[in-house]
């Protein structure tokens, strides 16, 4: 296993619902970050959770962290089909760099 | 809001030629990446740079590869003789300093198709 897993690999629901991306790491972090890529574009930042949180909120988004279990979750809720995109978590930790996962893909159907 | 800018967009060459990519990062920023993403592939580091000199490398990141910091303003990556396997989206990215907490800013990217 590498730093920074997600799964599930792919995801495909229904507008309205919502979409559950869970990540897993291996080594001690100080951030988790989670982006969103449209196929072929850049990286957008959604939330940085530091170490010694928990849980964050942004809108739509919830972002928990469990550093005991070295894991993380994104939760979409009420999804649109405008959400449709990859998800990467990233992990930084004194390294200095950012460890990404191989990311969720998610499918939100109109 | 500061954002890390960085051009071409989308470059095209053909192997073997040279090209460079370059990155502005955030003014008061003192560190500074380079990662990049093959198509269907998750983001992979690359390099990181600081006080002038590359801190950490990657793999990757061989002889082929230099980065530079030519002036006050920009960052950027050099590959000498590029090759098909190098097509790949380039991101840059930069940092305040290395406090525990801070975020990573990432420019939108350089798409390199190597023909």
């Amino acid at each position: 296993s590498q730093q920074g897993e997600e799964d599930p690999q792919a995801l495909s629901i229904q507008e309205g619902e919502n979409a559950t991306m869970n990540c897993s790491y291996k080594t001690s972090i100080n951030n988790l970050q989670w982006y969103r890529q449209n196929s072929g574009r850049g990286l957008v930042h959604l939330i940085l959770i530091r170490s010694n949180e928990r849980e964050k909120h942004s809108g739509r988004l919830r972002v928990t962290l469990d550093t005991s279990k070295k894991s993380s979750s994104l939760l979409i809720t009420a999804s649109r089909a405008a959400d449709t995109a990859s998800y990467f978590c990233a992990t930084f930790a004194n390294a200095g760099k950012s460890t990404f996962g191989d990311g969720t893909t998610l499918t939100v159907k109109p | 809001e500061p954002e890390v800018t960085q051009t071409p967009s989308h470059q095209v060459t053909q192997m073997g030629q040279e090209v460079i990519l370059r990155c502005v990062p955030i003014s008061n920023h003192l560190y500074f990446y380079w990662y990049r993403q093959i198509l269907g592939q998750k983001v992979e580091f690359l390099v990181s740079f600081y006080n002038n000199e590359i801190s950490e490398k990657s793999e990757i990141f061989d002889d082929q590869f230099s980065v530079e910091r030519p002036d006050g303003s920009n960052f950027t990556l050099k590959i000498r003789s590029t090759k098909l396997e190098d097509s790949a989206m380039y991101f840059c990215a930069s940092r305040e300093d290395r406090g525990q907490y801070n975020e990573q800013f990432f420019g939108p990217g350089t798409r390199l198709t190597v023909l």
